[in-house]
């Protein structure tokens, strides 16, 4: 089975621009969560959506933005891009939204985003 | 707030020797806890888990058990390899409501011939 799968993988953009990146949860999974990763240090959480709606929502400014699809795929946006947003942009499938006993989260490879 | 605290990297170590990273996770609530590792270039891949206090996780040789007493959930190995050398992340995340897993900075492990 497919796992977690996000496009593009890497990608170059320049100030000011905007970047949208997608994903496709595991089959059968229903929530979908965005984290973001700068060089050295953990992933930070940006976004859960489970059937369509937002969950969840981290500490990021609202040039952040994210939907998901009917079919549970997902899409992160971001807005006039700063080079701080330079990182590797993780997304998560899991089949439940909360953190209940067993409610595994999945990640996928990543987009790594260079901002210049 | 919910936060996890790892040793910090990077941990160097030879081939078939012992290892053991810390991590301890504020008590709010009643956590799972998790271990990821991210190998070079790659995205986080889950390692082990636990869900509840005293339970051990444990995969590919590594164990970790869920302490609420110290509020720790240190992952150890007996014998590590070269394979092993990654950056390795010491993860909470809340019961109910919606999901958010809380990250330490990570530990990178490079082990040698």
């Amino acid at each position: 089975d497919a796992g977690v799968t996000q496009s593009p993988t890497h990608l170059i953009k320049t100030r000011g621009q905007h970047v949208t990146l997608r994903c496709s949860p595991i089959s059968g999974h229903k929530s979908v969560s965005w984290y973001q990763q700068v060089l050295g240090q953990g992933p930070q959480f940006i976004f859960q959506y489970y059937e369509k709606e937002e969950r969840g929502r981290g500490n990021f400014p609202d040039r952040f933005s994210a939907r998901q699809f009917p079919n549970y795929s997902s899409e992160l946006n971001v807005n006039a891009l700063l080079l701080g947003d330079s990182a590797l942009y993780l997304c998560a499938s899991s089949w439940s939204t909360g953190g209940d006993d067993g409610n595994t989260i999945y990640f996928g490879e990543g987009s790594w985003l260079t901002v210049v | 707030g919910n936060s996890v605290t790892q040793m910090e990297g990077p941990v160097t170590l030879s081939e078939e020797a012992f290892l053991t990273i810390n991590c301890t996770y504020t008590a709010t609530g009643y956590p799972s806890l998790f271990w990821y590792v991210q190998y070079p270039g790659e995205g986080l891949q889950l390692l082990l888990k636990a869900t509840k206090a005293d339970d051990k996780g444990s995969n590919k040789g590594f164990e970790a058990t869920y302490r609420k007493e110290t509020t720790s959930f240190h992952l150890e190995k007996g014998s590590v390899q070269v394979s092993d050398s990654a950056v390795y992340f010491c993860a909470r995340m809340n019961s109910g409501g919606y999901q958010k897993v809380t990250f330490g900075t990570g530990t990178k492990l490079q082990v040698i011939p």
